[in-house]
């Protein structure tokens, strides 16, 4: 399965800045995920990035403050735009990597990157 | 609404069984998924069901009733090492990962 490293792995950021995280995966992958996980809750998609498209963002999240990169088959960023203290979270990234379970698209993900905005 | 319930927490002894309870109400059905995930670090994949019935993996097995939206998790000779939170997610009819809020597994010695 695919390896996906993940940086930073935490930040502690002030209001009103912006802040990127990178996601680098060791193969090429179509589709890569970008989640947000709040303590003891479930994981959210933020947006799905494919290479030489926009990304497409689920209800709730606005390109203007989660813009994405995608530009290659093996990369990704996840930038926080003017963050606030309700941006503190974790934030994931995830490959699709088909094929290794029949009918099964299992995603690998990044250790994460826990930001904290004061 | 689409809905996955598990429970917030459950402790178990090690070297014992436990069994960690998923159900869902989602539109559609293409797959349910649990995922391992250690304080601090990312999911991992354990276990896939899409068709009803039990799915054994060395220690791990999970099983899926479709007709009760119903998927369970039982690990055995629990170890230390199995202390973390465990994901349930189901695929609905859009192709699109549902998750629950996760089950975090308490083992003691």
């Amino acid at each position: 399965s695919a390896v996906i490293s993940q940086k930073p792995s935490r930040d502690i950021c002030q209001r009103g800045t912006s802040l990127t995280i990178q996601c680098q995966v060791d193969s090429q992958v179509t589709m890569m995920f970008w989640y947000r996980q709040q303590p003891g809750q479930s994981l959210t998609l933020i947006a799905t990035a494919n290479q030489g498209s926009e990304a497409t963002y689920e209800s709730g999240f606005v390109i203007d403050k989660f813009p994405i990169s995608r530009p290659n088959l093996t990369f990704s960023t996840l930038t926080v735009s003017n963050m606030s203290p309700e941006d503190s979270s974790i934030y994931l990234c995830s490959a699709d990597a088909s094929g290794s379970h029949s009918g099964a698209n299992v995603l690998t993900f990044g250790a994460g990157s826990r930001l904290t905005v004061l | 609404g689409q809905n996955i319930d598990q429970p917030t927490e459950m402790t178990a002894t090690e070297g014992a069984i436990v069994q960690i309870n998923c159900t869902y109400q989602t539109s559609g059905f293409n797959g349910l998924f649990w995922y391992q995930q250690h304080a601090g670090e990312a999911p991992t994949f354990l276990s896939y069901n899409v068709l009803d019935g039990l799915e054994e993996k060395g220690r791990f097995s999970s099983f899926l009733s479709r007709s009760k939206g119903y998927s369970y998790l039982l690990l055995k000779e629990l170890q230390m090492k199995d202390s973390a939170s465990y994901l349930c997610a189901v695929k609905d009819s859009n192709y699109q990962l549902i998750w629950g809020a996760g089950t975090k597994l308490i083992i003691k010695p």
